[in-house]
């Protein structure tokens, strides 16, 4: 079965420093793997994918996620944190379903907290 | 502007009620997914439909029922078979349900708890 894990409930960073949020995956088969980003009493909002192509996929924001599939992993990074950015972010693995529909499965989310 | 309309934002059930929350697109999306979000537990899948009148069972169905009369509307009901309702109910929507490469678009969410 399909499955993504967030080993973090929480990344505290400092503003103007580099943040990573981290994403690990199992899937048979080519993973297609997406971020969104969740602020209070909000729905989610869709930042980034990954396909197939180039292993460094830009997104919303100014965020960016590496594909490595040799750690099987998909971290979500971006160069200069802003306070803005505290919300909470979900990683997701696409998974296919009978008569060749899908679906999407998500990780527990982590919190992401930029300090001033 | 397109997108995903839930209503009511908050909504409070009484014991033994049935309640219907809803959502409505205007994006001409074909697929439609109904989730439930508790704290630290992430989204979890109630219901989904890839077309009009048809709609699958997602990993938590029990005690939900939907609908997808038409291709804008997925209404769901809390049925008082579901004993734990109190929880964030989101609903999403994607243009084309084969191949799975297209994002999700998401509603903002019914809060819903029990008196």
């Amino acid at each position: 079965a399909q499955s993504v894990a967030q080993p973090e409930d929480q990344v505290n960073v400092a503003e103007g420093n580099p943040l990573t949020v981290k994403c690990t995956y199992s899937v048979s088969g080519n993973p297609y793997l997406f971020w969104y980003v969740q602020y209070p009493n909000r729905g989610l909002q869709f930042l980034l994918k990954y396909i197939t192509g180039d292993n460094l996929v830009k997104g919303s924001y100014g965020f960016e996620a590496e594909f490595n599939k040799s750690q099987t992993s998909f971290h979500l990074k971006k160069p200069s944190a802003l306070v803005s950015d505290s919300a909470l972010y979900f990683c997701a693995v696409r998974d296919l379903v009978s008569g060749g529909y899908n679906k999407l499965i998500f990780g527990a989310g982590t919190r992401l907290a930029v300090h001033p | 502007d397109g997108g995903i309309t839930q209503s009511p934002k908050y909504l409070f059930r009484k014991e033994g009620q049935n309640v219907t929350l809803s959502c409505e697109q205007n994006l001409n999306h074909d697929a439609m997914y109904w989730y439930r979000q508790d704290p630290g537990q992430g989204l979890r899948l109630i219901y989904y439909s890839q077309i009009v009148n048809d709609f699958q069972k997602g990993d938590i169905a029990e005690g939900y029922s939907v609908s997808r009369e038409k291709k804008e509307s997925f209404p769901l009901t809390v049925t008082s078979a579901q004993k734990n309702p109190t929880a964030f109910y989101l609903c999403a929507s994607s243009i084309n349900p084969l191949g799975g490469d297209q994002p999700q678009h998401f509603g903002d969410g019914t809060r819903l708890s029990i008196l």
